[in-house]
């Protein structure tokens, strides 16, 4: 009965690498964001898709692209993999209703570039 | 865009006692005002939030007040307990439309004393 789920939980690779993370919600939600959280906690929106359609691209590097296949899903690929990607990673989704919806956050994704 | 100031970094507290944690926003326009929890290892949890309608709101032994004229909101624990230790983030959204992300504050470090 899991409600938002990545996968995988631990992903490590090496520099210059190409890799993804994917993320299913089961809630029905119509809005997913990706986060980043790095070395000290600090959480910050990377993306987010309502209906298939990007709503806001914080200042995050190109080689980063969300892709969302339907509603229930949003894939982040990354491309070029560096040092300073290295992170945990959050999906989360909500209903894309005005004046501020509830997000509810998977359980994260340990990205460790070497 | 929306900053969000959060204190203290790190509280510690005698279990049964309360403890606070203080933010600020920066946009007059956010709206939403949701507070998290993480524990190690897992992904933020919503454990109370608050509109820009209501001034205070209580949920059992956690109560959120907001001051939109002084931009400040807070969370309130009260008779603390061991499971409370965890790290607990501040957020701030809405003024861009319904599928706004968080603007989070860095996170405060709760440790409850035996």
């Amino acid at each position: 009965d899991t409600a938002v789920s990545q996968t995988p939980k631990y992903l490590v690779t090496q520099m210059g690498n190409d890799k993804s993370i994917k993320c299913e919600q089961n809630l029905g939600h119509d809005t997913m964001y990706w986060y980043k959280q790095d070395s000290k906690k600090f959480l910050k929106i990377m993306f987010s898709y309502n209906n298939k359609e990007l709503i806001i691209n914080e200042t995050v590097p190109n080689r980063f692209s969300p892709k969302s296949p339907d509603k229930a899903h949003l894939n982040l690929h990354i491309n070029s993999l560096e040092l300073g990607d290295s992170a945990v990673y959050f999906c989360a989704s909500s209903h894309g209703l005005a004046g501020g919806p509830t997000q509810y956050f998977g359980p994260g994704t340990r990205l460790t570039v070497l | 865009g929306e900053n969000v100031e959060q204190h203290p970094s790190t509280l510690s507290v005698q279990e049964g006692d309360s403890a606070v944690i203080k933010c600020t926003y920066s946009d007059s326009a956010s709206n939403y005002f949701p507070w998290y929890k993480q524990e190690l290892g897992k992904g933020p949890q919503l454990i109370i939030d608050i509109r820009s309608n209501v001034g205070e709101k209580k949920d059992q032994r956690i109560a959120v007040t907001l001051n939109k004229t002084a931009k400040h909101f807070s969370l309130h624990i009260t008779e603390t307990q061991p499971e409370d230790s965890a790290v607990y983030f501040c957020a701030a959204s809405g003024s861009g439309g319904g599928a706004d992300g968080l603007t989070f504050g860095k996170g405060t470090h709760l440790i409850i004393q035996p």
